[in-house]
């Protein structure tokens, strides 16, 4: 079946610096999903990439879908403390939301 | 205000004793799906529903049933709860047909004894 790959599974990071984390599918998806989950939390819908190539931009984080749709990031820059919780990856691999997979997340720490 | 409820918020059973967590969501969504959460697996998918009266295996399916009579319900259904069904579940909703994004619920933490 799909799986869907992330790392780093954890990642520290000084405030003020860069963080990025990377998904790799099995299989080429229909769209991909971006998700963030504060301690405590349940998952937030960040965004959804669905071209191939495609790249999205929220304020500082930028997001992109690889032009073999198999492969996608999400970049933070200039972390900030607000930006603590788990970033996970989401993929379908057939149109509209049916099966959906999961990256196992990618947890961040911001230290002030 | 667009929300998906899942009930109970916590729960601690014990090995056997059936259990309902219900689901409901108020956006007229088609597609409502379980996760569980367990450390180091991320959300694993235990079972969709594409519309009412169709719903499909995910993952994890094993000790699990759900239903769908109603397009704003999803209950989950522990017919003989064990140890290894202890996880955090959440429930979800999307409008689908491109417009994926999913909502999810607050959780329900599950402890089986």
């Amino acid at each position: 079946g799909q799986q869907v790959m992330q790392i780093p599974q954890y990642q520290h990071v000084q405030e003020g610096e860069d963080f990025t984390t990377y998904c790799n599918s099995s299989t080429t998806l229909s769209n991909i999903q971006w998700y963030k989950q504060r301690p405590g939390g349940h998952p937030v819908f960040l965004i959804q990439l669905v071209k191939s190539g495609e790249v999205k931009k929220q304020k500082r984080l930028t997001f992109q879908f690889g032009e073999a749709k198999k492969n996608s990031s999400l970049h933070i820059t200039a972390t900030q403390t607000t930006d603590v919780g788990t970033y996970f990856c989401a993929g379908s691999d057939s149109g509209g939301y049916q099966k959906v997979t999961f990256g196992i997340g990618t947890k961040l720490q911001v230290i002030p | 205000e667009a929300q998906v409820t899942q009930n109970p918020r916590y729960l601690i059973t014990v090995t056997g004793k059936k259990l309902t967590v219900t689901c409901s969501q108020n956006m007229n969504h088609e597609y409502m799906s379980w996760y569980r959460q367990d450390p180091g697996l991320g959300l694993r998918q235990i079972y969709y529903s594409m519309n009412v009266e169709v719903t499909d295996k995910g993952d994890v399916p094993e000790g699990y049933k759900v239903s769908r009579k109603e397009k704003r319900n999803f209950p989950l259904i522990l017919e003989s709860p064990s140890p290894n069904q202890t996880s955090l579940y959440f429930c979800a909703s999307s409008s689908g047909q491109g417009g994926t994004e999913a909502f999810f619920g607050q959780g329900t933490r599950l402890t089986v004894v």
